[in-house]
């Protein structure tokens, strides 16, 4: 069975930019959540999407945005890109809403560097 | 404000000995606790899980311990592999759909 699949796996851009990144989850899961990783804050939660609606949001500003599909593929953008947005931005997928401690699957995720 | 913390940013261990990670929280509204580990260049991998109504879970090599009272809880790994040297993350969640909440991990450098 397939993992979680995340592309690209590295990206450069350089601030102002915006940039798109895609998360395949596991066959057969429809909970897509989001998270960026930093070295000093550690794993932070952006979103979740179900059923291609957002479900849950974490304390980021409006800039971060994504969407789901109805095949459950999810998108994550970020628009006017800043250097402090640099981070592995990690997606997890599991059967269904994400909670009640239910284990999340990761993908590898996608190293965003902003210069 | 962190509501998952793991005060210990590394641990080193010799191979073949025990390995203790330790987690405090803050929320009391947090019901279940997951351990994930994680590679280099790989995404995290879940581990174990506890939820707050038990106070231990045990899967082969790895146990993990709740304190509710002191709400703390931890991860033991016995014995000890090389192949264990990774960074370990300490995640919790209140009941009902809610995202989980991660600690900033611990990494683990197991000795031969």
């Amino acid at each position: 069975k397939a993992g979680v699949t995340q592309t690209p796996r590295y990206l450069i851009k350089t601030r102002g930019q915006q940039v798109t990144l895609s998360c395949s989850p596991i066959s057969g899961h429809r909970s897509v959540s989001w998270y960026q990783q930093t070295p000093g804050q550690g794993l932070q939660f952006l979103f979740e999407y179900f059923s291609e609606t957002q479900r849950n949001k974490g304390n980021f500003p409006g800039r971060f945005s994504g969407r789901q599909f109805s095949n459950s593929r999810s998108e994550m953008n970020v628009s006017t890109l800043e250097l402090g947005d640099s981070a592995l931005y990690l997606c997890a997928s599991s059967p269904d809403r994400a909670g009640y401690g239910q284990p999340q699957h990761f993908g590898d995720g996608t190293r965003l560097s902003i210069l | 404000d962190q509501q998952v913390k793991q005060n210990s940013p590394s641990l080193s261990v010799q191979e073949g000995r025990i390995s203790i990670l330790n987690c405090d929280y803050t929320n009391s509204m947090f019901d279940y606790f997951l351990w994930y580990k994680k590679y280099p260049a790989e995404g995290p991998t879940f581990l174990i899980s506890i939820s707050s109504i038990k106070d231990k879970n045990e899967d082969g090599r790895f146990t993990v311990f709740l304190n509710k009272s002191a709400k703390h809880l931890s991860l033991h790994i016995v014995p000890s592999q090389p192949g264990d040297s990774a960074v370990y993350f300490c995640a919790a969640s209140a009941s009902g759909n809610t995202p989980l909440v991660f600690g900033k991990g611990t990494r683990l450098s197991v000795i031969a």
